[in-house]
């Protein structure tokens, strides 16, 4: 029982252009939500989050927003570098939990394209 | 150091052995996770770590699978008779508490059972 999903294992962009990363979730008790990005041989860095209690949040180039009622995220990047080719994952936590364990989707390899 | 260290990087050993991977957090991270990431697959959950407390071993996925962590800083998961199915990256993350949903990341340990 797959509780985060991210049903596109791979996207590639145009550098310049913007990268749409989607995320859905299944458990309506997850209340934060967190993007990671992970490099090859590397563990996953934090690098952005959001609360449900806001439908965005934006940092630089990056802006995820949120829409519970679709439990549906999407992280955004605007303009895309090729140094952001990288895996990123979609993770959800409740925050009313015993063990605030992350629940990961099992990512997406974007690719931008010089 | 500065950031989460995982010892060995890699490690291959042959089915029926037992391992021990070494987890060193960022000093004063009071919560420690394990998960692994199996091929294709998102981060699953080990184990959780929360100062004194008994640890959460709900993601163990067998009897063979344990850690413990030492002093609160530490941590080791041992998997006793490895079995192929054990091959993955298993990684360790911290965090500085229960306020804190941002989990940092080491780099890994490749494990690889022939």
């Amino acid at each position: 029982d797959q509780q985060v999903k991210q049903n596109s294992p791979s996207l590639s962009v145009q550098e310049g252009r913007i990268s749409i990363l989607n995320c859905d979730y299944t458990n309506s008790m997850f209340d934060y939500f967190l993007w990671y990005k992970k490099y090859p041989a590397e563990g996953p860095t934090f690098l952005i989050s959001i609360s449900s209690i806001k439908d965005k949040n934006e940092d630089g180039r990056f802006t995820v927003f949120l829409n519970k009622s679709a439990k549906h995220l999407s992280l955004h990047i605007v303009p895309s570098q090729p140094g952001d080719s990288a895996v990123y994952f979609c993770a959800a936590i409740w925050s009313g939990g015993s063990n605030y364990k992350l629940t990961f989707g099992k990512g997406t390899l974007l690719t931008v394209n010089p | 150091g500065a950031g989460v260290s995982q010892s060995p990087s890699n490690k291959v050993t042959e089915k029926g052995k037992d391992v021990e991977l070494r987890c060193d957090p960022i000093s004063g991270h009071t919560a420690l996770y394990w998960y692994r990431q199996s091929l294709g697959q998102g981060l699953e959950f080990l184990i959780y770590f929360q100062g004194n407390s008994a640890p959460d071993k709900s993601g163990l996925p067998s009897d063979r699978f344990s850690a413990e962590r030492t002093g609160g800083s530490v941590s080791t998961l041992t998997i006793q008779r490895t079995q192929q199915e054990d091959s993955a990256v298993y990684l360790c993350a911290g965090t500085p508490g229960l306020a804190s949903h941002e989990q940092f990341f080491g780099p890994g340990t490749r494990l690889t059972v022939l």
